[in-house]
């Protein structure tokens, strides 16, 4: 079962960029790495995935360095909208036999 | 909108009773998560099914269950609430050829037991 660990809190400034990293060293090759956004009382909302290297798109990218023990969430010029929690999820989706564990999520605070 | 709907969205009932909270995937998706989020408190993984199969446990209590059922929607049964049982119960979906390795969740079922 791969875990990942998250800072529990960040702060930033509207404009700024924002980079959150989640640690997963134990994650197994086929995992995939996705990341989720969740309001209070919302479920959580997909901003993007990856397996290796950089993805990017509308809202964000994801850095993953080679030996994917890792992974970095990069939201570009925050807004305080983006106020939120953000969570990191590992595992192989779809019908492998897997329990999709969450970690404890990043809490990001935008202020003006 | 995620494509992954929920029902009921509220739920106030008594403790010792039982409710039915059901989830309907995005379509074509073949597996089914479901968690449960206290107030405050992180996404806890109870169970996943996959085309009608268990596949995996989490810290689900002996008294909840779920099913899948052949047109692929699924049930989650929680009976002798306790008051600790109050949270938000989500249901998400992947494996369809459109969601393919991303899982997607529904707005989640509020259950209060008073």
């Amino acid at each position: 079962l791969a875990k990942t660990t998250q800072p529990i809190s960040m702060d930033s400034y509207e404009g700024q960029e924002v980079n959150i990293t989640c640690s997963h060293n134990n994650i197994a090759t086929n995992d995939y790495i996705t990341w989720y956004q969740q309001f209070p009382s919302q479920g959580p909302r997909f901003i993007i995935q990856g397996y290796k290297t950089k993805v990017t798109n509308e809202v964000a990218s994801l850095f993953i360095p080679a030996d994917r023990k890792s992974s970095t969430l990069s939201l570009p010029r925050v807004s305080l909208s983006d106020t939120a929690v953000y969570y990191c999820l590992v595992g192989g989706y779809g019908g492998a036999t897997n329990k999709l564990i969450f970690g404890t999520g990043t809490l990001l605070a935008v202020q003006p | 909108d995620s494509g992954v709907t929920q029902t009921p969205k509220h739920l106030i009932t008594a403790t010792g009773q039982r409710v039915t909270l059901r989830c309907s995937p995005r379509s074509g998706d073949l597996s089914v998560y479901w968690y449960q989020q206290s107030l405050d408190q992180g996404l806890q993984f109870l169970i996943h099914y996959y085309n009608g199969e268990e596949r995996a446990k989490g810290n689900i209590l002996e008294r909840f269950s779920a099913q899948q059922f052949p047109d692929l929607h699924s049930e989650l049964n929680l009976s002798s609430l306790e008051l600790g049982d109050s949270a938000l119960y989500f249901c998400a979906s992947s494996g369809s050829t459109v969601s393919g390795n991303t899982i997607y969740f529904g707005e989640g079922s509020w259950l209060t037991v008073v």
